[in-house]
């Protein structure tokens, strides 16, 4: 069964600081990662997504995959209290794969 | 302009009756979802159409029959509703159904059974 695994959290980090969100997932052939970040009582929304091993950047975002390793995460820079919202990893297997899977998602407290 | 709407957005009904949900999306996409998410909030599939056509059908309780009528409109109907069945109901839609689309949600349809 393919599975995507987070820490649930909560995760509490001081304003300023270095929040980091980490995931791993059980499908070898996942090809494509996606972070979305949903606030309490709203719809998930995408932030950032990741295909290629390696870091991806974006603002205060950065996605960092290692297929080999079978991980992907998420550095939020400068958090501020506004980046208090759960965050939900997605894999998606390769060419011919229809269904997104998600994480049960890291609660991030960003502390002022 | 919302891109993916759900309607309605709250539900509150009693168990036993029957309920239908109506999500419509304008990005020109083709391809729609279905999610529950529980209140531990476990996002999960539960139905997916690709140009009208379903293409993913998790196990789910043949209560829920979805409704495809075009590419821009998937809807969702629940027959004799149970207590277990109260979530969040989210719509989703991505511009295919391989690759790396991202998909994106509506706003949600909270359903509480009485």
């Amino acid at each position: 069964q393919k599975e995507v695994e987070q820490n649930s959290g909560p995760l509490s980090v001081p304003e300023g600081a270095i929040a980091s969100l980490n995931c791993t997932y059980s499908d070898r052939g996942s090809q494509s990662f996606f972070w979305y970040r949903q606030y309490s009582g709203k719809s998930p929304e995408l932030i950032m997504s990741i295909y290629s091993n390696g870091d991806k950047e974006d603002g205060r975002f950065t996605a960092q995959l290692n297929k080999a390793s079978q991980y992907v995460s998420l550095l939020i820079r400068d958090s501020q209290p506004s980046d208090s919202a759960t965050y939900l990893c997605a894999g998606r297997a390769g060419a011919g794969s229809y269904q997104l899977t998600f994480g049960k998602g890291t609660k991030l407290s960003v502390i002022p | 302009d919302t891109a993916v709407s759900q309607t309605p957005k709250y539900l509150v009904t009693q168990m036993g009756n029957d309920k239908s949900i109506k999500c419509e999306q304008n990005l020109g996409h083709d391809t729609m979802y279905w999610y529950k998410q529980d209140s531990k909030k476990f996002l999960k599939i539960m139905f997916s159409y690709n140009n009208k056509e379903l293409i993913i059908n998790e196990t789910v309780p043949n209560r829920f029959s979805p409704k495809s009528p075009d590419k821009a409109h998937l809807n969702l109907h629940i027959n004799s509703l149970e207590l277990g069945d109260s979530a969040v109901y989210f719509c989703a839609s991505s511009q295919s159904r391989v690759g790396n689309q991202p998909q994106h949600f509506g706003d949600g349809t909270r359903l509480s059974i009485l």
